[in-house]
Order: C-alpha cells, then sequence, then structure tokens
C-alpha cells in the first residue's frame, strides 16, 4: 500500500506558466511534511516543513500548503531554473521506525524559457 | 556552515567484494540517517543513528549490509559481498533531533555505487 504518492509523475510548463504539484499521504499521526528539490547527481535539497493542516510556507516562487490528507508545491512564475525533481516525504508515529522519512516517487518538472 | 559529506563519490567494484562508504554529518546533529535511491524504487530508508540510542536498523535489506556511527559523528555503511542488485546511491541525511518537533533531515551529495 502506498504511504505518499506524487502526481503528476512529470510536468512540463512554459516559463511564467504557474501550476501546483500534489503529494498525497494515508499515514496516521503525521510528524511532519517535508518538501525537497533533488537536481541530477545531487542529493535532495530542503525546502519546507509543515506539521499541521492549514499551514503554509513560502519561499521565493515555491508555496506548500498542507490539508488532512496532501500538500500542494505551488509554483508561480516559473523560471527554468526551477527545473528538478520534487520531493515530498512524511514522518509518522506508526509504523517500524520513528526516525524515517517515507518518500513519494518525486515529480519531475521541466520548465521551458 | 558545512553541509553533510560523504566519500567515495563513486564507487565501482566487482560483485562478491566488499565495500564501505562513509558519511561525514553537519557538526552538532544528534541524528544520521542512511537512505539508498535506486532507479523505480525512490528513497527507501536503511538506518537511523539518534544519539547514544541502539541504532534503528529496521530498513536493511540483509545482513550483508551494517554500519556504524563512532563518537556521535562519522558513520560508515558497509556492504559485505556485494550483488549487482545493491547498485545504487547511497543518500546520508542528519539533522538536530530533540523532545519538540520533527527537525529537516539534510542529505549529503550520495555515492554512487556500480556493482560489476
Amino acid at each position: 500500500e502506498d504511504q505518499v504518492t506524487q502526481s503528476p509523475e512529470a510536468l512540463r510548463l512554459q516559463e511564467g506558466e504557474s501550476s501546483s504539484l500534489n503529494c498525497s499521504y494515508t499515514v496516521s499521526g503525521l510528524r511532519g511534511l517535508f518538501w525537497y528539490r533533488q537536481d541530477p547527481g545531487k542529493g535532495p535539497e530542503f525546502l519546507f516543513t509543515l506539521y499541521s493542516a492549514g499551514e503554509e510556507k513560502e519561499k521565493e516562487r515555491l508555496k506548500a500548503t498542507l490539508t488532512k490528507k496532501e500538500s500542494f508545491l505551488h509554483i508561480t512564475a516559473p523560471k527554468p531554473e526551477d527545473s528538478a525533481t520534487y520531493l515530498c516525504a512524511v514522518r509518522y508515529a506508526g509504523g517500524t521506525s520513528y526516525g524515517k522519512l517515507t518518500f513519494g516517487q518525486g515529480t519531475i518538472l521541466t520548465v521551458h524559457p | 556552515g558545512a553541509g553533510v559529506s560523504q566519500s567515495p563519490s563513486n564507487k565501482v567494484t566487482e560483485k562478491g567484494k566488499d565495500v564501505e562508504l562513509r558519511c561525514d554529518p553537519i557538526s552538532g546533529h544528534t541524528a544520521l540517517y542512511w537512505y539508498r535511491q535506486s532507479l523505480g524504487q525512490g528513497l527507501e530508508f536503511l538506518i537511523y543513528f539518534q544519539g547514544n540510542s541502539a541504532p534503528d536498523k529496521s530498513g536493511l535489506p540483509s545482513d550483508r549490509f551494517s554500519a556504524e556511527r563512532t563518537g556521535g559523528s562519522v558513520s560508515t555503511l558497509t556492504i559485505q559481498r556485494t550483488q549487482q542488485e545493491d547498485s545504487a546511491v547511497y543518500l546520508c541525511a542528519s539533522s538536530l533531533e530533540g523532545t519538540g518537533r520533527s527537525r529537516a533531515q539534510y542529505f549529503g551529495p550520495g555515492t554512487r555505487l556500480l556493482v560489476l
């Protein structure tokens, strides 16, 4: 059973064309939802942490929101340098490990000039 | 400040050989994690060290995998008798954990392991 599902798998945008990435989760006892950006050949780069429904975080062109079942990463007026894989991960109270992050499969974002 | 560092960046080995991967966490971070990233599998948790507690090894795929953390800092992930399916990027992360909210994990650049 998938616990973290990201959609779409890939997204192609024109520069300036705003859109949203989705991360839905089915875990209980959420301890935190994390967004990361990963460039080819590099490790994931931390973007945001969200803890409770209704919470929002912003950084430059990115805004992350959280509900009880999903999170959205909104990208406003994207630029080619925003092209990357965006990963969503959750940490929750149940399961076999308290410390681990459970990751989604990621959304590959490509922004064309 | 300095981020998480890992070495080597790339490792090519022959099937059946042992390999050691090293991770230097962010100074002062109490928790250290190992993950594996392979095509089609995404990021998988392997092992978690927190302070002086016994490590959480629940993600290790077989007894060929082991890890240690010396002095609460540097960690080594060892894979014995490597198999071709062990080929992947091995990522290390660290975080500053306490009694409050879950903290972000900061990742290193990874070690790309290829088993021939």
